[in-house]
């Protein structure tokens, strides 16, 4: 079965520091995963995804396969990074094309 | 750039009653998708429709629910005897094939 496990609920950085939100997953076939983010007031929105290995405002997640983690790092966190954070697979084997989505983490950059 | 809208944004039913919600995906989309997010939990996937026709539906997807393309543009929701516990934000998404998927505003639905 999917899962997807976001260990932090909160997380609080000061501008300008590094910012590592985690994601570990467990699944049954061939997982596609991704990062989304909604700001406040705003839709869910695709920040990356592992295949096309794109920094997006300045975000990057590396796909660790033996530790099954798809951790989102930026080095130099800014305010308007301040955003709800999901993790979230397909399993491209099973042919579906559902997200599962971890419970999120919600990224506040104290100025 | 184009968007998925849904309406309303807020609805407000009393339990028992039938609600549906809307959304109109972007234009050349092909694959439409359901997701709830009950408050303080995750975002859930419910259902996902392709050529007019269910193509995955989760567990929470029971008889309860449906789903239609009654024209060429919007999408819709039902449920169909609302219950205290389909209190929740409703995402509609679509994807042109099967990569990424575009998601609505949301419409926050409160069964009292």
């Amino acid at each position: 079965a999917q899962r997807v496990t976001q260990p932090e609920k909160l997380l609080s950085v000061f501008k300008g520091a590094p910012v590592e939100l985690k994601c570990n997953y467990s699944y049954s076939g061939s997982p596609e995963l991704f990062w989304y983010v909604q700001y406040s007031r705003q839709r869910l929105q695709l920040l990356l995804r592992h295949i096309s290995r794109e920094s997006i405002k300045g975000f990057t997640a590396d796909l660790n396969k033996g530790e099954t983690s798809f951790h989102l790092k930026k080095p130099f966190a800014q305010e308007e990074d301040s955003a709800m954070y999901y993790c979230a697979l397909i399993d491209k084997g099973s042919g579906a094309n559902n997200l599962f989505f971890g419970t999120g983490t919600r990224l506040t950059v104290i100025p | 750039e184009p968007e998925v809208t849904q309406t309303p944004s807020h609805q407000v039913t009393q339990m028992g009653q039938e609600v549906i919600l809307r959304c109109v995906p972007i234009s050349n989309h092909l694959y439409f998708y359901w997701y709830r997010q009950i408050l303080g939990q995750k975002v859930e996937f419910l259902v996902s429709f392709y050529n007019n026709e269910i193509s995955e539906k989760s567990e929470i997807f029971d008889d309860q629910f449906s789903v239609e393309r009654p024209d060429g543009s919007n999408f819709t929701l039902k449920i169909r005897s609302t219950k205290l516990e389909d209190s929740a934000m409703y995402f509609c998404a679509s994807s042109r094939l099967l990569e990424t998927q575009y998601f609505g505003p949301g419409t926050r639905l409160l069964v009292l």
